[in-house]
């Protein structure tokens, strides 16, 4: 059975702090790994990693995959307020129309 | 610039009457999916729609069917709303090839 597992499932951090969200996979016909985040209303994309070893870089956020491990991680530093959010961790693959299998997310709180 | 469109925003049902969820995407996307979110269990694909014309099942079907109105609308549809039923439903569309998928706002749904 395909599953994406998600660690920790919250946690709770100062501002400044630099947070690691992990996730690992076990996933048939492998096509990439993504990164949303969800505030309130729809989970906004932030990564697509389809290769191992390649980081990709959004200001203060980054992440990478490996394919051999079967784990990405999701780095967050100099947290902010404004990073408090679920983010998911979602597999893509080639059965069921390239559906996303998710993960259970990680519920972080930045707090002042 | 709307994207995926969802409407209702929220709805609250009694046990056994029926409804329909809509949503409409403007990108021209070929792939549409419902999914369901409940908490502390991530997103689950209830059904997708991989281009015009053609539907399938995800991981949660039971209880719903669904229509590929034309390219822009996909629509999911309970027939018999259970109080399991009660979640927020989010709508996704995704481009050909492996790309990220778009969410919308989602649609809290509460049956009684």
């Amino acid at each position: 059975e395909d599953k994406v597992v998600q660690s920790p499932l919250s946690l709770v951090v100062h501002e400044g702090d630099t947070v690691t969200l992990n996730c690992s996979y076990e996933v048939t016909n492998f096509r990439s790994l993504l990164w949303y985040k969800q505030e309130k209303k729809a989970p906004t994309f932030l990564f697509m990693l389809t290769s191992s070893g390649i980081e990709k870089k959004s200001g203060r956020l980054s992440s990478i995959l490996d394919k051999k491990e079967l784990f990405s991680i999701l780095n967050i530093t100099a947290t902010q307020t404004g990073d408090s959010a679920i983010y998911l961790c979602a597999v893509l693959f080639s059965n069921s129309g390239y559906a996303l299998n998710f993960g259970k997310g990680t519920s972080l709180l930045v707090t002042p | 610039n709307a994207g995926v469109t969802q409407t209702p925003k929220f709805q609250v049902l009694k046990t056994g009457q029926s409804m329909t969820l809509q949503c409409a995407q403007d990108m021209n996307h070929n792939s549409m999916y419902w999914y369901r979110q409940d908490p502390g269990m991530g997103l689950r694909l209830i059904y997708y729609s991989a281009s015009e014309g053609t539907t399938d099942k995800g991981e949660v079907p039971n209880g719903y069917n669904v229509s590929r109105l034309n390219k822009r609308e996909f629509s999911l549809r309970l027939e018999s709303a259970a109080p399991s039923q009660t979640s927020v439903y989010f709508c996704a569309s995704r481009p050909t090839g492996n790309q990220p998928q778009h969410f919308g706002d989602g649609t809290r749904l509460s049956i009684l």
